[in-house]
């Protein structure tokens, strides 16, 4: 079954610290991943996609890597601050899924001052 | 910027009305999603459209249908609102490459609350 998973499902840490959030997926033929990033009753927000060709993607102080052969993607937040504080989701679109994507349920990361 | 936008933010309908949920998007994208969002549960597909007039269910398609009779614009028709359809709604749209989605933008979401 093709699934994703998001380990942890909450994290909280102090401001300024590196951290790397997990998204794990079960079969590795995927198209390409996306990482999103939700506040609180609100929509979501694209941050990265990753082409399955690709090892990683960098924006701002946000780098997301994959590796299908481990069925794995990280977020790595450099130098959080508190307005990175939201739910961070990850979805994939496996191939012959007909561009459906299937959804982690997210880590919600508070970063306090 | 890509604006999607959904017609209500909030919204408050009783058990058994007919309900419309409007979404426009700006950019010429082909295709188009409702999702819903459940604590717990996630984002669940309830139907996209990769065309005018053209529809494909997801997930959880039961009480619901869509209609898109132009390219920018895709409702989402509740058409016996029930209390357990109670949830964040998302409407996204994507521009198509082959086989996938590229980059999916979405709405702010629509808050439906069925009494």
């Amino acid at each position: 079954k093709q699934e994703v998973t998001q380990i942890p499902a909450a994290l909280s840490v102090p401001e300024g610290e590196n951290l790397v959030l997990n998204c794990s997926f079960t079969d590795s033929a995927i198209y390409n991943l996306q990482w999103f990033r939700q506040d609180p009753g609100k929509g979501l927000t694209s941050l990265l996609l990753i082409q399955s060709s690709q090892r990683e993607q960098t924006s701002g102080r946000l780098n997301a890597s994959l590796d299908k052969s481990s069925g794995r993607s990280t977020l790595y937040i450099a130098a959080s601050q508190p307005g990175d504080s939201a739910t961070y989701l990850c979805a994939v679109n496996y191939a012959g899924n007909n561009r459906k994507l299937i959804w982690g349920l997210g880590t919600s990361l508070a970063v306090n001052p | 910027d890509v604006k999607v936008t959904q017609s209500s933010r909030y919204l408050v309908k009783r058990t058994g009305e007919k309900v419309f949920l409007e979404c426009v998007q700006d950019m010429d994208h082909e295709n188009m999603f409702w999702y819903r969002q459940d604590p717990g549960l996630g984002l669940r597909l309830i139907y996209f459209s990769y065309d005018v007039k053209m529809k494909e269910k997801g997930d959880i398609p039961e009480g619901y249908s869509v209609s898109r009779e132009k390219k920018e614009r895709f409702s989402l028709i509740l058409e016996s609102a029930s209390t357990n359809q109670t949830s964040m709604y998302l409407c996204a749209s994507s521009v198509v490459r082959g086989h996938t989605n590229e980059k999916l933008f979405f709405g702010s979401g629509t808050q439906l609350s069925v009494l």
